[in-house]
């Protein structure tokens, strides 16, 4: 069963400090993965798209790495701001179809 | 903003009532979505629409009811409603049913009473 697993399901932690999300899965065959930010009241907006042959992809302050061989994925925050705090979603697609199966999130909390 | 607008923003209904979510989309795409959020749950497909046909439906109950008039414009027609149903129903588009990037709206947030 196609499956995505998040890890921490929640994390607090000070401004200005660095931060790591975890996504494990288990999609066969795998096509991409995407890390979305979703706002509290809002829809996911996307972070990055990463395919088979990325290993890492930097948007700003967010660097995601992927690891195909271990089907592990991370988003690291970097100097996180008050406006990091939101839910942090993995989406995996399957190859062939491009179904997706979305993970339960990374709640994340951003303190002064 | 992501170029989707979904109306109302929130919603309260009780078990008998009737009403409708409305999504639209300003980006030309092809493709449209229903999404339904629960609290600790991974994002549930609902329905897919692909030039207005109807591509996917994942075991939705009836009470939940699809209509896409045109490649723009996405409804959610709710009928007879359990409590269980309350959530958060987004709608998204992409280029295509098989793009790699969906686009969401903001959302309704629905409660059932």
């Amino acid at each position: 069963k196609n499956q995505v697993e998040q890890s921490p399901q929640s994390l607090i932690i000070l401004e200005g400090k660095n931060c790591t999300l975890q996504c494990n899965y288990t999609v066969s065959p795998f096509s991409n993965l995407r890390w979305y930010k979703q706002d509290t009241g809002r829809g996911p907006v996307s972070l990055t798209i990463m395919t088979f042959s990325e290993n890492t992809k930097s948007n700003g302050r967010y660097t995601a790495t992927l690891d195909a061989d271990t089907k592990q994925s991370s988003l690291h925050i970097t100097a996180s701001q008050l406006s990091d705090s939101a839910s942090y979603i993995c989406v995996v697609s399957v190859g062939g179809n491009e179904k997706l199966t979305f993970g339960t999130g990374t709640r994340l909390t951003i303190i002064p | 903003e992501t170029g989707v607008t979904q109306t109302p923003r929130h919603l309260v209904m009780g078990m008998t009532n009737k009403k409708s979510l409305k999504c639209e989309q300003h980006l030309g795409h092809n493709a449209m979505y229903w999404y339904k959020q629960s609290a600790k749950k991974p994002l549930e497909l609902m329905f897919v629409y692909s030039l207005e046909e109807r591509v996917e439906n994942n075991s939705v109950p009836s009470r939940f009811s699809p209509e896409c008039p045109n490649s723009s414009h996405l409804f959610l027609h709710l009928h007879t409603l359990q409590p269980e149903d309350s959530a958060l129903y987004l709608c998204a588009s992409s280029q295509d049913h098989l793009s790699y990037e969906q686009y969401f709206g903001p959302g309704t947030r629905l409660t059932v009473t």
